[in-house]
Parts: C-alpha cells; structure tokens; sequence
C-alpha cells in the first residue's frame, strides 16, 4: 500500500485565492483527520470524519474553512478566501476501525504559503 | 489552554549520549500517551507508547518514562544517534483509540 497520500506538497498562492488540498486514505481505513501545523501551536486537529461523516469540527479555525469526504477513501480541505495566517503544513492522517492510536497514519503534508 | 506541553522547543546532544525529551500534560482524564517522531518533509511516524497502568515502557534504544502523580512524561534515547535528530511530538488521549491532544514538539539534534 503506498500510505497516506497528499496533493500539492507545495502550494504558493496570493492571498484572497482558494485553495484545494486533497488527500487519499489508505485502502480499508474509515477514519481521517486532517491537521495543520504551525510552529507556535504544533499540531492542531482541524476536523475528524468517520465513515465519511464529519464527528468533530471544532478545531476549524472559521467558515473559510471546508472539509468534505465525496467517498470513502478522499477527501479535500479547502480555504476561500485564504489569508497569510493561513500559511502552515497540513496534514491529513487515516485509521482503521476501532484502530489504536499506534495505527494513525500521516501523509507527507502540504507545505502552504500564503502571500 | 494547551493540555501537553513540550516546553523545549529544541534540544543539542552529542552522539552516543542519552537524549531526554520532555512532556507535561494537564487533564488528569489523560490514559494513553504516545511518542511520534518527524523528518522534514515527511508526516509523523508512531516511535512508542505507555498507558498509564504502567510507569516506564521500553523498545530497544527508546525508553519513555511516566509520572502519573507529575503529570509528566519523559522519552529517553540511547545511544543517540545522528538518524535520531527529528521532531518528537508527545501526544496523549482518553483512551488508545482516542482522539489525540498533540505538544508543539521537540526538535532534537544529535551532533557527530
């Protein structure tokens, strides 16, 4: 299985753009978390969906932010407008059922920078 | 308010000595406490856990330590190595399939 995987790695955009993040699961795991890291705070959880459905939001910053799951095994993270303190690594981590914590794995990020 | 802290933002240690990464934590319903470690441009990878029905958990070069009454919990490494210089990020939760309460990490570096 090739892991967690993010697109863009890198994405540079001017502020009041949209931005898309995406992520793919890993194949049979049912719950994702996308997470953002900045160097102050470390790693937020922004939001945490099981089964598709969104369990926990609160750790979205504002209604800039929208996260969605159009099936099973994505899932996207978008910010419009997006602003400079929006600038971090996001990442989005998978889980198995019932899994432990020992078991939640991580993409490599989306490194954003937001000018 | 921040339930983990990792009050060292970085930490310089020489090679083949013990390295002692550091972790507080608040909420006392806390149970479960794991260790992750991260390379620049990678996502964080599991390193080692402890519940807290145990004190002190060891895998090969990596020891992490509990102090339930402290609220505190220590990794420890040794040997340090030079693939050891990473971020370690403590985390802990309610329960091992919890939700996670991430620290702003420690940056290690093992000098040669």
């Amino acid at each position: 299985d090739a892991g967690v995987i993010q697109s863009p790695r890198h994405e540079v955009t001017e502020m009041g753009q949209e931005v898309t993040l995406r992520c793919k699961l890993i194949s049979g795991h049912n719950s994702l978390f996308w997470y953002r890291q900045t160097m102050m705070r470390g790693l937020e959880l922004l939001i945490y969906f099981n089964n598709n459905v969104p369990i926990d939001d609160s750790g979205m910053p504002e209604d800039r932010f929208s996260a969605k799951m159009p099936n099973a095994s994505f899932s996207t993270l978008k910010i419009q407008p997006s602003e400079p303190r929006d600038s971090a690594v996001y990442f989005c981590a998978s889980k198995g059922q019932g899994a432990t914590n020992e078991k939640l794995f991580f993409g490599s990020g989306t490194q954003l920078s937001v000018l | 308010d921040q339930q983990v802290k990792q009050n060292s933002p970085s930490l310089s240690v020489q090679e083949g000595r013990i390295s002692i990464l550091n972790c507080d934590y608040t909420n006392s319903m806390f149970d479960y406490f794991l260790w992750y470690k991260k390379y620049p441009a990678e996502g964080p990878t599991f390193l080692i856990s402890i519940s807290s029905i145990k004190d002190k958990n060891e895998d090969g070069r990596f020891t992490v330590f509990l102090n339930k009454s402290a609220k505190h919990l220590s990794l420890h490494i040794v040997p340090s190595q030079p693939g050891d210089s990473a971020v370690y990020f403590c985390a802990a939760s309610a329960r091992s399939n919890y939700q996670l309460i991430w620290g702003a990490g420690t940056k290690l570096i093992i000098k040669p």
